[in-house]
């Protein structure tokens, strides 16, 4: 049990584009979700803390209108990167907090992101 | 906010040894929860071992513990009869309404 998914697993996209990415955990709910960004050979980076039918809280230096949360449901946040840049490729992790579990944390496989 | 500090950026060990790797955390707050986290080359990030604050005991899994050590804000895991296996990056973590990640250790178990 508790497995996060994300979609989609790679994406190439072109500068200027926007791409989303989907967070759904597929046996539990979640209050809770976070976005994380992992550059190469480093640590992650929390993004944003998404909770379910209220705005992101963004990390301080994080463009919230850059990259758009919606956590419109129990199961399900995006991360939108609007209008990409090459600077934006990364890969993206996010992790959900199941109902009832404060600390538990539960990730998805990431997604990796390629801006040309 | 919750920092974590990992000063040991890569690490080897033979194949079967013990290994300690080293984290050392600050916060303000009373109530957290402290984690190592494995993450190998397909990168999906894996829960090593866990451990609540208010707890004196320090946690084991399998062959993995912790000293953990609240008062110097220390946490080091220490893994025996390494494996091949575990070679990846380790990242110690706290969590205090969101989750704080160290730099990470990358290690290298050697046959």
């Amino acid at each position: 049990g508790a497995v996060v998914s994300q979609h989609p697993s790679w994406v190439i996209c072109k500068s200027g584009t926007s791409v989303k990415i989907e967070c759904r955990s597929l046996d539990f709910q979640a209050t809770t979700m976070f976005w994380y960004r992992q550059f190469p050979k480093q640590s992650l980076m929390l993004m944003a803390t998404s909770n379910e039918g209220s705005k992101a809280t963004y990390e301080q230096g994080v463009e919230k209108d850059k990259f758009l949360i919606n956590h419109a449901s129990l199961t399900l946040s995006t991360l939108t990167v609007t209008s990409a840049h090459p600077e934006d490729s990364s890969f993206y992790i996010c992790s959900a907090n199941p109902l009832g579990g404060y600390y538990e944390q539960y990730f998805g496989p990431g997604t990796r992101l390629t801006v040309t | 906010a919750q920092t974590v500090t990992q000063s040991q950026p890569e690490m080897s060990v033979q194949e079967a040894e013990t290994v300690t790797l080293s984290c050392t955390y600050d916060t303000s707050e009373n109530n957290y929860y402290l984690f190592w986290y494995k993450q190998p080359p397909s990168r999906q990030m894996i829960l090593v071992i866990r451990q609540e604050a208010y707890k004196q005991q320090n946690a084991t899994e399998n062959r993995f513990s912790v000293n953990f050590q609240k008062a110097a804000k220390s946490f080091s895991l220490k893994i025996s009869d390494s494996q091949l296996g575990d070679t990846a990056m380790y990242f110690c973590a706290v969590f205090n309404n969101d989750m704080r990640f160290g730099a990470g250790t990358r290690l290298t178990v050697k046959p």
